[in-house]
């Protein structure tokens, strides 16, 4: 079945270390995204891939990085000068040529403790 | 960013009722999309809206995208317990490649 896959479910992360969160998708889409949600709050942009090897920093980027190697892959990788990292991370794919269906994974809660 | 007004923030209901809830923006959309989501999962397409003026059903939920392309609505009607979770609008701005969205409506429904 086609779909996005986020791994792991759950991750913790001691301070100052760097995490990497996975994210492939096998529906063939183009573009891929990663957002941040909070309690009580909407999805929140960290970074955009429209196309392989190439990616654009959203509303939030500072203190993350990302990668796009391969269509299917768009891993976020939350490095240790991201201040509050605590939070739902998700990420979403949408057909080529725009935003007009995004689909997204199950999500990645990462803490930090 | 652009801002996304969505409300009610939270509806608490009887089991049986309709629900109304919207999002509104100063900006200018070219598309609308509702999504669901429930605890510690992602959210789910419901309804996806291209057109200003277009009204489209997805089984008890209607849900339309406003004349001035500024605004949109979610109904859904005789509303189950399963239909509790977090919706959200999200909306493509003209010209632009990524969605904004809402703050979010939690629904909570009493049996």
């Amino acid at each position: 079945d086609g779909g996005i896959t986020q791994s792991p479910k759950y991750l913790f992360r001691k301070e100052g270390q760097n995490v990497t969160l996975s994210c492939e998708q096998n529906l063939n889409h183009d573009a891929m995204y990663w957002y941040r949600q909070d309690p009580g709050q909407g999805l929140r942009l960290i970074y955009y891939s429209q196309i392989v090897n190439d990616f654009q920093k959203g509303d939030i980027a500072e203190g993350y990085s990302v990668s796009r190697e391969k269509k299917e892959s768009f891993p976020l990788t939350v490095t240790s000068a991201q201040k509050n990292p605590t939070a739902f991370y998700l990420c979403a794919s949408s057909i080529p040529g725009g935003l007009r269906e995004a689909f997204f994974g199950q999500g990645t809660r990462l803490t930090v403790v | 960013g652009q801002q996304l007004n969505q409300s009610p923030q939270s509806m608490f209901i009887q089991e049986g009722e309709d629900v109304s809830m919207n999002c509104t923006s100063s900006s200018i959309f070219n598309t609308w999309l509702w999504y669901k989501q429930e605890p510690g999962e992602g959210p789910v397409l419901l309804i996806a809206l291209y057109k200003a003026g277009e009204l489209t059903s997805n089984g008890r939920l209607t849900a339309q995208f406003g004349i001035t392309r500024k605004d949109s609505f979610l109904n859904i009607s005789a509303s189950i317990p399963s239909d509790v979770g977090i919706y959200f609008c999200a909306g493509q701005l003209a010209g632009a490649q990524k969605l904004v969205f809402g703050q979010g409506t939690r629904l909570t429904i009493n049996p």
